[in-house]
Formats: structure tokens, C-alpha cells, sequence
């Protein structure tokens, strides 16, 4: 049971242009949420995270969205460059139990062409 | 500021073998989670050790073990491998036993034939 989906494998943009990637979840219990960028033969590195205290975190380029009540978190990158090309991966936490770990979705391949 | 590393990069084992990985983590941190990443999947939770101590396990079967150092470093062994077992193997260290700032290495590819 995916507790956690990316539904879009794939994503292409214009480069200069918003790319939208988007997640969803089902575990109620979640209550942070953290969007990783994966590069090939490279690990994951940290992007940027959001509380379910919050609807929106903002860092640069990249701002995260989210609405509790649709179980669903969006990642919007503002403008979109070649460099930004990689694999996405949403992740979701559980502070007040099994934080120790986090649960990931499938990714989503953004590919933003020049 | 050192980051995860870890080793070998690449493996080919048979079926019905053993193999160890290896993670050393981030300076500073005291935390080590290992992930499969399938291909086309996103990681999956192993297990995690804090205090040389196992903090936390996935659904994975016990011939998935690990060990933590003194040094905060970590092995990941998985005995009788399968096909299955195919995949790359992520170690992220952070600290106090939290999944928050994880810190990933870029993996060992493991391949079984």
C-alpha cells in the first residue's frame, strides 16, 4: 500500500517556465513533508520541507504547498532551469511516532529544456 | 565538513550469497538509516541506528541486518541473496535518531545474479 504517490513519472517544462510536481498522501498521521532532488549516481539531497502547521515554505526558486485537508502537497519551482533537470522525490514523516524514518514516493522525472 | 560516503559503489553478488555494505556517516552526526531504492521505486526504509542500537525497521525479512560503530559508522548484510535483493542501497546519517536532516551518501548498486 503506497502510503505516499507521485502519480506523474514524468514531467517535462520550457526552461524559464513553472514546474509543478505534485504528491500525495494517506496516512493521517504524517506531519512533516520533505521534497528531495535526485541526480543520477548521486544520493538524494534535501530541498526543502514543510510542517503540517503550515500551508506554504518558500526558499528561492522553490516554494511547497500544502493542503491537509486533500492530503495533498505540491512543489512549484519558479523560474525552471536545465539544471533543475533530476529526479523529485516527495517524503513524509511521522513526528510524534515513527520519526525515525521517512516514507518516499515513486519521484517524478522533471526534465526542463533550454 | 565531511558527508556520507559510501562503499563499494558497485557489486554483482550470486544468489544465495552474502554481501556487506559499508556507510560512514557525517561529521556530527550520531544517526544511520539504510534505504533499497528498487528500480523505478522511490527508497524504502531498512532500518535505522542510533546508539549502536537498532531505532527502527521496515518490512524487510531478518536476513536484512546491521551493525553501528563506536564511530557512528555502519554495515548493512544481507544473507541469502535473492534477485529481488537487486537494487541501490542509500545510507543517510543525521542526528539523534530523527529522519529530519538526513544526509544521503550516493549508494552502493547492488546486483544479484
Amino acid at each position: 500500500d503506497q502510503q505516499v504517490k507521485q502519480n506523474s513519472p514524468s514531467l517535462s517544462v520550457q526552461e524559464g517556465r513553472i514546474s509543478i510536481l505534485n504528491c500525495d498522501y494517506t496516512n493521517s498521521m504524517f506531519d512533516y513533508f520533505l521534497w528531495y532532488k535526485k541526480y543520477p549516481a548521486e544520493g538524494p539531497t534535501f530541498l526543502i520541507s514543510i510542517s503540517s502547521i503550515k500551508d506554504k515554505n518558500e526558499d528561492g526558486r522553490f516554494t511547497v504547498f500544502l493542503n491537509k485537508s486533500a492530503k495533498h502537497l505540491s512543489l512549484h519551482i519558479v523560474p525552471s532551469q536545465p539544471g533543475d533537470s533530476a529526479v523529485y522525490f516527495c517524503a513524509a514523516s511521522n513526528s510524534g511516532g515513527s520519526n525515525y524514518k521517512l516514507t518516499f514516493g515513486k519521484g517524478t522525472l522533471l526534465t526542463v529544456n533550454p | 565538513e565531511t558527508g556520507v560516503t559510501q562503499s563499494p559503489t558497485h557489486l554483482i553478488k550470486t544468489r544465495g550469497q552474502q554481501v556487506t555494505l559499508r556507510c560512514s556517516s557525517q561529521s556530527g552526526h550520531n544517526t544511520v538509516s539504510w534505504y533499497q531504492q528498487a528500480l523505478g521505486q522511490g527508497p524504502q526504509f531498512i532500518f535505522q541506528y542510533y546508539r549502536e542500537e537498532e531505532n527502527g525497521r521496515g518490512n524487510f525479512p531478518p536476513r536484512f541486518s546491521g551493525l553501528q560503530f563506536p564511530n557512528y559508522s555502519s554495515e548493512l548484510n544481507v544473507n541469502a541473496l535473492e534477485l529481488d535483493d537487486s537494487a541501490l542501497y542509500l545510507c543517510a546519517s543525521s542526528s539523534q535518531g530523527r529522519s529530519y536532516g538526513y544526509t544521503f551518501g550516493s549508494g552502493t548498486r547492488l546486483t544479484v545474479v
